[in-house]
């Protein structure tokens, strides 16, 4: 069972564009964080949310949590190829000692 | 870069065989973690350690072991390697439960 689903699976744009990747359960989540992770290398922490309606923005990145907080998103605006990766969103849920992650989304910015 | 490595960082090993997996920490963190990573299936949780001695089983502990007998090291041991078990092992350590999470540059371990 996945608790946590993210869309799209894979991505492919051009430099410049905009995207947003979805993160969704039917669960509900204490905090959310969001992980990129390059080729070779562990995932590493861009973001925690951790209340509903939340909006942080780390550059050109904006992550918000839903109102419910059982979903989350990030909005990149004029991707570059350095954001190429794999983006993981990860949930915490109160009493359970684990990180729930998503299965990821990949992207691929083209030059 | 948070101080922890994984050793080591590619293995090949055969059927049936034991392995040990270890991860070594330089930040004095008291949570460490044990993820599997598989396409399709995202991060899973193994196994995870609270503490020296202290550990519990996470969403796909069949088939593993850990131990943690100092604050620095986590040691994760296939007791009988299967081909299911083929995957990116990656250790993970946090100050706090679920809080920020710093993971080591992962295992490729290959089962044949």
């Amino acid at each position: 069972t996945q608790l946590l689903e993210q869309s799209p699976q894979f991505l492919s744009i051009q430099e410049g564009e905009n995207l947003t990747v979805y993160c969704n359960s039917s669960s509900v989540f204490s905090s959310l964080q969001w992980y990129r992770q390059e080729p070779g290398e562990g995932p590493v922490l861009l973001v925690t949310v951790v209340t509903g309606g939340e909006v942080k923005k780390l550059k050109r990145l904006t992550f918000q949590f839903g109102d419910a907080r059982k979903d989350s998103s990030l909005h990149i605006t004029a991707a570059q190829p350095g954001d190429t990766g794999l983006y993981l969103c990860a949930g915490t849920q109160t009493g359970a000692n684990n990180l729930f992650f998503g299965t990821g989304t990949r992207l691929t910015v083209i030059p | 870069d948070a101080g922890i490595t994984q050793s080591p960082r590619h293995k090949v090993t055969e059927t049936g065989t034991p392995v040990t997996l270890r991860c070594h920490q330089t930040e004095n963190h008291r949570y460490m973690y044990w993820y599997r990573q598989d396409p399709g299936h995202g991060l899973r949780l193994i196994h995870y350690s609270y503490g020296v001695k202290d550990t519990d089983k996470g969403e796909v502990s069949d088939g593993y072991s850990v131990s943690r007998s100092k604050t620095e090291d986590f040691l994760l041991t296939l007791e009988s390697a299967t081909s299911s078990q083929t995957s990116v092992y990656f250790c993970a350590i946090s100050e706090l439960d679920n809080t920020e999470a710093f993971f080591g540059q992962g295992t490729r371990l290959t089962v044949v």
